[in-house]
């Protein structure tokens, strides 16, 4: 079955720093992830894919997600962090499943803390 | 659109009693997921649907949990008998899928059960 890690619980970074929230994944055949963010008392807010093409995709807020095949990682990314930033951030990747359709499953989640 | 529609957004309960969640996604998806997330296991897919017949069912604890779709625009997840293990954060999310992948959910702001 596919499956994705995050190795990290939380990340803290200082506003204004880059900052990098860990992902890894476990696949059979191509991999389709994804990012997702969750701001306190919300639902999940889809940030980003990465479907085929270039290793690199842009998504909402700045935020950028590098896909390493030889790695398996799927790492967000963001050249400047702000404060409004700070959230629980999930990956994700599909899974066709038992009944060949598709369905999202998620890491456990890294808490993101923007420092002022 | 208003998004995807949970309601209500808390409940508290006694260990015993039936407790009905409803979903109303958004309109033309034919994509429903009932997620529940707790701070043990993270996002647990429970069930999902499409075009209202439940696909996979395989995520749902046991049998005091159920899930019905009777039409497109409303769904209810329901636990009966409820239990104090229960308590989590659960969450609708829908989607359409194109090419027969799902390019994104979209998620309710969860329903937030306590069972006392």
């Amino acid at each position: 079955a596919q499956s994705v890690a995050q190795p990290e619980d939380q990340v803290n970074v200082a506003e204004g720093n880059p900052l990098t929230v860990k992902c890894t994944y476990s696949v059979s055949g191509n991999p389709y992830l994804f990012w997702y963010v969750q701001y306190p008392n919300r639902g999940l807010q889809f940030l980003l894919k990465y479907i085929t093409g270039d290793n690199l995709v842009k998504g909402s807020y700045g935020f950028e997600a590098e896909f390493n095949k030889s790695q398996t990682s799927f790492h967000l990314k963001k050249p400047s962090a702000l404060v409004s930033d700070s959230a629980l951030y999930f990956c994700a990747v599909r899974d066709m499943g038992a009944y060949n359709t598709d369905k999202l499953i998620f890491g456990t989640g890294t808490r993101l803390q923007v420092f002022p | 659109d208003a998004g995807v529609i949970q309601s209500p957004r808390h409940e508290v309960t006694e260990m015993g009693q039936e407790v009905t969640l409803r979903c109303k996604p958004i309109s033309g998806h034919d994509y429903l997921f009932w997620y529940r997330q707790t701070m043990m296991r993270g996002l647990e897919l429970l069930i999902y649907f499409n075009n209202n017949v439940p696909i996979d069912d395989s995520g749902m604890p046991e049998d005091r949990f159920s899930a019905k779709m009777p039409n497109a625009s409303f769904s209810t997840l329901k636990i009966q008998p409820s239990e104090p293990r229960d308590s989590a954060v659960y969450f609708c999310a829908s989607s359409l899928a194109r090419d027969g992948f799902n390019y994104g959910y979209t998620f309710g702001s969860g329903t937030r059960l306590t069972v006392v």
